[in-house]
């Protein structure tokens, strides 16, 4: 059971980019889907998640995001993904995809995938 | 948004000793409490559900207590693999919301 992260690199403020979350081991579909930050000089921050069918299959997102990220899966593909519009200097630093069977909490993450938002 | 507040935001220890982390939340969250460990240049990793309940395979000198609003992660006796830094994640309710953070460091 594991995920893999891709799609990060160095982009433009004001520009968008598509992170792409590979599931192994389990579908995406049974799993609520999250996507956490580390931004340099701040700890973790909780970005957005994608419930079960289950649990409506809906999205939420945290503030500093909300408007510009959506999150999304495929589950042919067994892919979770972390749109990213309207991208700000402060939206640097890695992202960690993870999931969970249970709701309540997320234990498969990846290693991580680092956006540099900059000029 | 529910505020998580852990202190201390760091400690200095040393191997063996008891260590505390505390967190605190705005409003109650039940029992809605995760901690993870989280090592420099890693992935956070899950210590404790559900305010107490240990994670497969993480060693039992971890443990975690608390309700409502006030809660602890505790290390009986610090270990060299033990200094990280230490968050608290409340999934009450969304948006989800992490604590700011306890970075333990070797004393």
């Amino acid at each position: 059971v594991q995920v893999v992260e891709s799609g990060g690199g160095l982009v433009q403020p004001g520009r968008s980019l598509r992170l792409s979350c590979t599931a192994s081991g389990f579908n995406v579909g049974d799993y609520s889907m999250s996507w956490v930050r580390l931004t340099p000089g701040k700890g973790l921050e909780w970005v957005g998640f994608i419930r079960t069918t289950t649990y409506g299959g809906t999205t939420d997102y945290a503030a500093s995001v909300r408007g510009r990220f959506h999150i999304s899966r495929d589950d042919s593909k067994n892919i979770a993904y972390l749109q990213m519009d309207s991208l700000k200097t402060e939206d640097t630093g890695v992202y960690y995809c993870n999931g969970g069977f249970n709701y309540y909490y997320m234990d498969v993450w990846g290693k991580g995938t680092t956006v540099t938002v900059s000029s | 948004d529910i505020l998580m507040t852990q202190s201390p935001p760091s400690l200095s220890a040393s191997v063996g000793d008891r260590v505390t982390i505390s967190c605190r939340a705005s409003q109650s969250i039940t029992s809605y409490l995760n901690w993870y460990q989280q090592k420099s240049g890693k992935a956070p990793t899950l210590l404790i559900h559900g305010a107490f309940n240990l994670q497969s395979g993480v060693p039992s000198r971890f443990s975690g207590k608390g309700s409502g609003t006030d809660f602890t992660l505790t290390i009986s006796s610090l270990q060299p693999d033990d200094f990280a830094t230490y968050y608290c994640l409340q999934t009450y309710s969304a948006p989800r919301t992490f604590g700011q953070g306890t970075k333990v460091e070797i004393k």
